[in-house]
Order: C-alpha cells, then sequence, then structure tokens
C-alpha cells in the first residue's frame, strides 16, 4: 500500500485533457516538494515534473503539474498516443524518506 | 552525459543476500548535492524508494526495508552498492539505480530483474 494515493487508471481521447490526482499527507506533499515521474512500457521512469510544476528541458508545455495543500495534480493538455504510460507522483517525507505513489495507468483511447 | 548502470547476479535464493552495484559514468560520484539511490519495482506493480546514499556515506533508508538494507559506496570505483539481506519472493522485482536530491531523481539506470527463487 503506497503512502500516496493516485487513482488506478485514466483515460482520454486525443487532443483531450487529462488531469491525474496525487493525494498526501502533511508529512510529505503538505511539508515538501511534489515530484511526477512517466514511465513508457519495458523502460526505466524518466522525471517529468520538478518541484511541483517545473518541466525538465525537453519535456513539452503540455504537462503541468500543481499542488495544494495536501494533494497535487498533473495536467496533459492536447494528449497524444505517445503519453500513453504509467505517471507516479513521488514526496519526500519528513520521516527522511521518498513516498511514491501507487502509479496511474494513462491510455488514450 | 551521466550514466547508471546496475550489476549483479539475477537470481538470488531465499534467505540469501541480494547484492548490485551502479556504475557511474559520465560524472563523479563524489560531486557535491547529489544522493545516489536504489529505487525497486515488483514486476506489475509500482515503484517503492529503498534507500540513498552521500558520496560521504550518509545514508537514508525506507523504514519498512531498513533492518535489512545495506547502501555503501566506492568513490575510487565510482560506485555505489546495495545488499538486501534475507530475501523472499517478494523481493522480487526490477532494481533501478539513480542520481537523486531528495524525492528528485533525475538519471536513472536501465534496471535489473532480480529473481528470488529456489
Amino acid at each position: 500500500q503506497s503512502v500516496l494515493t493516485q487513482p488506478p487508471s485514466a483515460s482520454g481521447t486525443p487532443g483531450q485533457r487529462v488531469t491525474i490526482s496525487c493525494s498526501g499527507s502533511s508529512s510529505n506533499i503538505g511539508s515538501n516538494y511534489v515530484y511526477w515521474y512517466q514511465q513508457l512500457p519495458g523502460t526505466a521512469p524518466k522525471l517529468l515534473i520538478y518541484r511541483n510544476n517545473q518541466r525538465p528541458s525537453g519535456v513539452p508545455d503540455r504537462f503541468s503539474g500543481s499542488k495544494s495543500g495536501t494533494s497535487a495534480s498533473l495536467a496533459i493538455s492536447g494528449l497524444r498516443s505517445e503519453d500513453e504510460a504509467d505517471y507516479y507522483c513521488a514526496a519526500w517525507d519528513d520521516s527522511l524518506s521518498v513516498s511514491f505513489g501507487g502509479g496511474t495507468k494513462l491510455t488514450v483511447l | 552525459q551521466l550514466q547508471l548502470q546496475e550489476s549483479g547476479p539475477g537470481l538470488v535464493k531465499p534467505s540469501e543476500t541480494l547484492s548490485l552495484t551502479c556504475t557511474v559514468s559520465g560524472g563523479s560520484i563524489s560531486s557535491s548535492s547529489y544522493y545516489w539511490g536504489w529505487i525497486r519495482q515488483p514486476p506489475g506493480k509500482g515503484l517503492e524508494w529503498i534507500g540513498s546514499i552521500y558520496y560521504s556515506g550518509s545514508t537514508y533508508y525506507n523504514p519498512s526495508l531498513k533492518s535489512r538494507v545495506t547502501i555503501s559506496v566506492d568513490t575510487s570505483k565510482n560506485q555505489f552498492s546495495l545488499k538486501l539481506s534475507s530475501v523472499t519472493a517478494a523481493d522480487t522485482a526490477v532494481y533501478y539505480c539513480a542520481r537523486c536530491i531528495a524525492a528528485q531523481l533525475n538519471n536513472w539506470g536501465q534496471g535489473t530483474l532480480v529473481t528470488v527463487s529456489s
């Protein structure tokens, strides 16, 4: 059972906007940055969003992150077939460990 | 460009110790600011953080694995290592190494599958 809670699945059609939620507590999301990772099938995860809403170079601006209180969200606009992947949120916890969400499988219909 | 590569046995017997090494190339493991971490992913399941280490030897471990985990660093070889003792089938997973700052894992290895079976 993961410390951070994500919906197990999400879906959308090409061009749509989808959001994925991540819920935590005061000891993790509530007091630390949130990060998002994209894992394409058969590959290692890749950093998608850092420090709540920052994109590493090379990540399209279709991807955006936000945080409010003890929850965070990842939004993907202009959905494309290549966005089909697993998405994970993560945050440092004040217990001196990293917490991951259980992951959300995004399907592009 | 920084690269990380995991290596070690792909098969470990139950109750034995799993040992993996991550070799860093294209950068120094002694770089300030960065920690070096291990993450695992059981087949078909999500990511689980195992722990991380600074080049000085300072470590952080997942509380649920702390009693069985040791992470060490060898700056002369630009490597860091993972040892997980008393393994069971539940420890079967793809093990990744990564460069990290807290929960920001910037660079990942390709991962290596370790199966626990007799």
